[in-house]
């Protein structure tokens, strides 16, 4: 079956630190892959996406790779602020239906 | 696009009463999904259709839950007799998928707050 091991948290930075999130995946086929965040009291919001091996997904500063030998897609930023504190969910989807990570949550001091 | 949209934000209600969420996915979304989030669990899927058909509700906890589709642009899930345990946020998301290729994501709604008391 498919599942989604990311970072356990929390994890807190000061402001202007390196972010690395690890995420990995078990999934059948050639899934696509998301990092989804959420900030306190919305939605999941989709952070950035890619759909095939090798492939780079960038927002907002944030990027991740899709990495189908090591079955890995870790969430980078080079310079976190505090606006960045929410949990973030790494995600892979296959045939429609999605199977997320259990979130990671940042905090950002200043 | 206004996105999906859901009500009520927030529904505060007493056990044993009934609790109709509401949920208008995107236009075109051929997938709806409902999630149900707490602290201790962490985000659960309960069910999800595809063209308004319910394809997985596993997730469901128990018969006292319920989800309908009736048209492409609305989703009710319905929870009869409600119970504090119950209590949490319920997301709706909705998406599009290309059959036979890549997926490009779920935009969900801004939640429903439950609170059972």
């Amino acid at each position: 079956g498919n599942s989604v091991t990311q970072m356990e948290g929390p994890v807190t930075l000061s402001e202007e630190a390196f972010l690395t999130i690890n995420c990995t995946y078990t999934a059948t086929g050639y899934p696509s892959l998301f990092w989804y965040v959420q900030y306190p009291g919305e939605g999941l919001q989709l952070l950035l996406k890619a759909t095939k091996a090798d492939d780079k997904g960038s927002n907002k500063g944030f990027e991740a790779t899709y990495r189908k030998e090591t079955t890995s897609f870790h969430l980078e930023k080079g310079s976190v602020q505090v606006s960045d504190s929410a949990v973030y969910f790494c995600a892979l989807n296959n045939a429609g239906k999605s199977t997320f990570g259990d979130g990671t949550t940042l905090t950002v001091k200043p | 696009d206004a996105g999906v949209i859901q009500s009520p934000r927030h529904e505060v209600t007493e056990m044993g009463q009934e609790v109709t969420l509401r949920c208008k996915p995107i236009s075109g979304h051929d997938y709806l999904f409902w999630y149900r989030q707490t602290m201790m669990r962490g985000l659960e899927l309960l069910i999800y259709f595809n063209n308004n058909v319910p394809i997985d509700d596993s997730g469901m906890p128990e018969d006292r839950f319920s989800a309908k589709m009736p048209n492409a642009s609305f989703s009710t899930l319905k929870i009869q007799p409600s119970e504090p345990r119950d209590s949490a946020v319920y997301f709706c998301a909705s998406s599009f998928h290309y059959t036979g290729r890549a997926n490009y994501g779920y935009t969900f709604g801004s939640g429903t707050r439950l609170t059972v008391v």
